[in-house]
């Protein structure tokens, strides 16, 4: 099983809206990212858990808020979004004996849209 | 700020065609990756390079990383349609990955 989960799919938001996305990995992968990707651009890289504990956030607003509730599970919770925060946001992983290396596992993405 | 820049941007050729993707930067690099990425998909991994010089074939996917480990070439001999995408490469250095911009494939049947 290689599979990163991402739920859901697809999501609509208004600016005053409350919502989460989810991310799920059963590999044993000890380090979790979530990148944002804009439109015919490469992945910016938001945030990276490692062993359950924010290791980096890259200066990213506070509309984002990360969550690790487990080994296996992230979350981006979102709040007060602007129209400029749509884009594909991507959960990836690293398993512990390639954590050195950068290899990620990328989900398929979560499409954000934000009116 | 490490950046790499891939070349080209784009490429649309025809099937039965040989094609190099580079990947450049002035930073040294640990390792580095390279994925294809369908649209409305995440990222693929390719490969991992490590080592200065090292060579690896993938079917009909050669990569390359450079002698000093701040570039890398991606060669696709003999393209076909399914190598259709976006190929990133990723360098990897301090528990972080920097993304090149990437470049779109097209391989016309």
């Amino acid at each position: 099983d290689t599979e990163v989960t991402q739920t859901p799919k697809h999501l609509v938001m208004g600016m005053t809206n409350k919502k989460s996305l989810k991310c799920e990995q059963h590999m044993g992968h000890r380090a979790m990212y979530w990148y944002k990707q804009k439109a015919k651009k490469p992945p910016e890289l938001m945030f990276v858990y490692s062993y359950e504990k924010l290791s980096i956030n890259e200066s990213v607003p506070s509309r984002f808020s990360p969550e690790c509730p487990n080994s296996s599970l992230l979350n981006l919770h979102l709040h007060a979004l602007q129209p400029e925060d749509s884009a594909l946001y991507l959960c990836a992983s690293s398993p512990p004996h390639r954590a050195n290396t950068g290899e990620l596992f990328f989900g398929e993405g979560s499409r954000l849209t934000v009116l | 700020t490490q950046l790499l820049e891939q070349s080209p941007q784009f490429l649309s050729i025809q099937e039965g065609e040989n094609l190099t993707v580079y990947c450049n930067s002035s930073s040294v690099f640990s390792s580095l990756q390279w994925y294809r990425q369908e649209p409305g998909e995440g990222p693929v991994l390719l490969v991992t390079v490590v080592t200065g010089g090292e060579v690896k074939k993938l079917k009909r996917l050669t990569f390359q990383f450079g002698d000093a480990r701040k570039d890398s070439s991606l060669h696709i001999t003999a393209a076909q349609p399914g190598d259709t995408g976006l190929y990133l490469c990723a360098g990897f250095d301090a528990g972080k990955s920097t993304f090149g911009d990437g470049t779109t494939l097209t391989v016309k049947p």
